[in-house]
């Protein structure tokens, strides 16, 4: 299994552009997240998903927009890029109903530089 | 809300010795999971341990254990006998049981430097 995958892995943006990170996951699972993890920082969740058609906002969604049109994709769009948005992007997903026994996967993470 | 503390951004080990790491969350919550995640400079986000609140024996793996304190809401990691390969940045993080969503709230990371 290829798990989750995000592209690009590196991408500079100029300010005012726009750009959507993409986010695939091939185990079936229902619950997918985008988290931006800033230098030196922990994650901090942007959007999360918990099905296909189901969005919702976490932590910190100004900047930023979703959409889940299947289960298996779950990018996230950058209308406006502003140099605050620097970071690395991850997306996780994981399965639901696993308990503690649950596993969240991550992707290998976006570096995006807004300059 | 729910937040989670780590309050050493740096810690340093010497190889074969043992070092802790702390960590503190705020919940109002009776009934969720705490884990460590290990994020080596690959970026790799790697699950190191988990452990139930209801649970009151401390979870283990291998060279890995927590010490669980829910009153205080207090979740250390112990790692033993450390090796060069432990070497990275350890994240605490809170996931809380309500309306199911699996939300992961994150501490601020530790960076664990391992001497040989």
């Amino acid at each position: 299994n290829a798990g989750v995958t995000q592209t690009p892995k590196f991408r500079i943006l100029k300010i005012g552009q726009s750009m959507t990170l993409q986010c695939t996951q091939d185990m079936n699972h229902n619950y997918m997240y985008w988290y931006r993890q800033d230098p030196g920082m922990g994650l901090k969740l942007i959007y999360y998903s918990v099905g296909a058609g189901i969005t919702d906002k976490g932590e910190v969604p100004n900047g930023y927009n979703v959409s889940r049109s299947t289960t298996e994709d779950f990018p996230l769009r950058l209308e406006l890029a502003a140099p605050s948005q620097t970071s690395v992007y991850f997306c996780a997903s994981r399965q639901r109903g696993q308990g503690v026994n649950e596993k969240l996967f991550f992707g290998s993470g976006t570096q995006l530089s807004v300059l | 809300a729910q937040t989670v503390t780590q309050s050493q951004p740096e810690m340093s080990v010497q190889e074969a010795e043992t070092v802790t790491l702390s960590c503190t969350y705020d919940t109002s919550e009776s009934d969720y999971y705490l884990f460590w995640y290990k994020q080596p400079p690959s970026r790799q986000m790697i699950l190191v341990i988990r452990q139930e609140a209801y649970k009151q024996q401390n979870a283990t793996e291998n060279r890995f254990s927590v010490n669980f304190q829910k009153a205080a809401k207090s979740f250390s990691l112990k790692i033993s006998d450390s090796q060069l390969g432990d070497a990275a940045m350890y994240f605490c993080a809170y996931r809380y049981l309500n309306g199911n969503t699996g939300k992961l709230i994150f501490g601020q990371g530790t960076t664990l430097q391992v001497k040989p």
